[in-house]
């Protein structure tokens, strides 16, 4: 079984760039997370979808990101115009539907960004 | 006050030692907890979970849950070189089905 693929690996910016990561989750996992990672800090949540429906985006700085899960598998988070504290590590996770918080999650690699 | 808290380290042990990992949380609804290593430049990987209160074993690795005391530890035993990482505990925080995690204890086991 596949797990979850990150592209691209890492991304170097100018700053008021936009840019764009993408998640292909585990096949079958209803349930897609992005995290923001600072480095020394712990995973952050960014927003949440349950299939097509972003279900918790509280904690994404609206003015500036953008995230989108079409037909409910892959998903695309975008930052424009990127600015130089956006620099970190976007790590995105899937679970099955409703037991994420049971049973944990999968991380894909993560996307390092960093914004110069 | 943060959701839940670790102590950042390093925590360094010798070889072969029982290295003891500490974590306490805030909201006394949190249901599951969770620990996770991330090597450095890698990504967090799930090693264990534990929803009731008291131990759970899995290999080298024993979670304890104390609710009472909302206090989540992790204890390897034999510690190896190769556990030297960065362990992030995680909650399920009661208000949505979400992890909140720690900012992680980093592990040295010196040979």
């Amino acid at each position: 079984e596949a797990g979850v693929v990150q592209s691209p690996r890492y991304k170097i910016i100018e700053k008021k760039q936009p840019v764009a990561f993408w998640c292909n989750p585990i096949s079958g996992h209803n349930t897609l997370y992005w995290y923001r990672q600072n480095l020394g800090q712990g995973p952050e949540l960014l927003i949440r979808y349950e299939n097509e429906e972003a279900v918790d985006d509280s904690q994404l700085p609206k003015d500036r990101f953008s995230a989108e899960r079409l037909k409910g598998v892959d998903s695309t988070l975008k930052i424009q115009p990127a600015e130089l504290g956006d620099s970190a590590v976007y790590l995105c996770a899937s679970s099955l539907e409703g037991r994420g918080g049971s049973y944990g999650y999968t991380f894909g690699s993560g996307t390092r960004l960093t914004v110069v | 006050q943060k959701e839940v808290e670790q102590n950042s380290g390093p925590l360094s042990v010798p070889e072969g030692a029982i290295a003891s990992l500490n974590c306490t949380y805030s909201d006394r609804g949190s249901q599951s907890f969770f620990w996770y290593r991330q090597y450095s430049g890698k990504s967090p990987e799930l090693i264990m979970f534990i929803y009731s209160n008291g131990d759970k074993e899995d290999g080298r690795f024993t979670a304890q849950l104390n609710k009472a005391s909302q206090y989540v530890s992790l204890l390897i035993r034999d510690s190896q070189p190769s556990d030297s990482a960065t362990y992030l505990c995680a909650a399920n925080m009661e208000y949505g089905n979400k992890l909140v995690f720690g900012a992680g204890t980093i592990l040295r086991v010196k040979s």
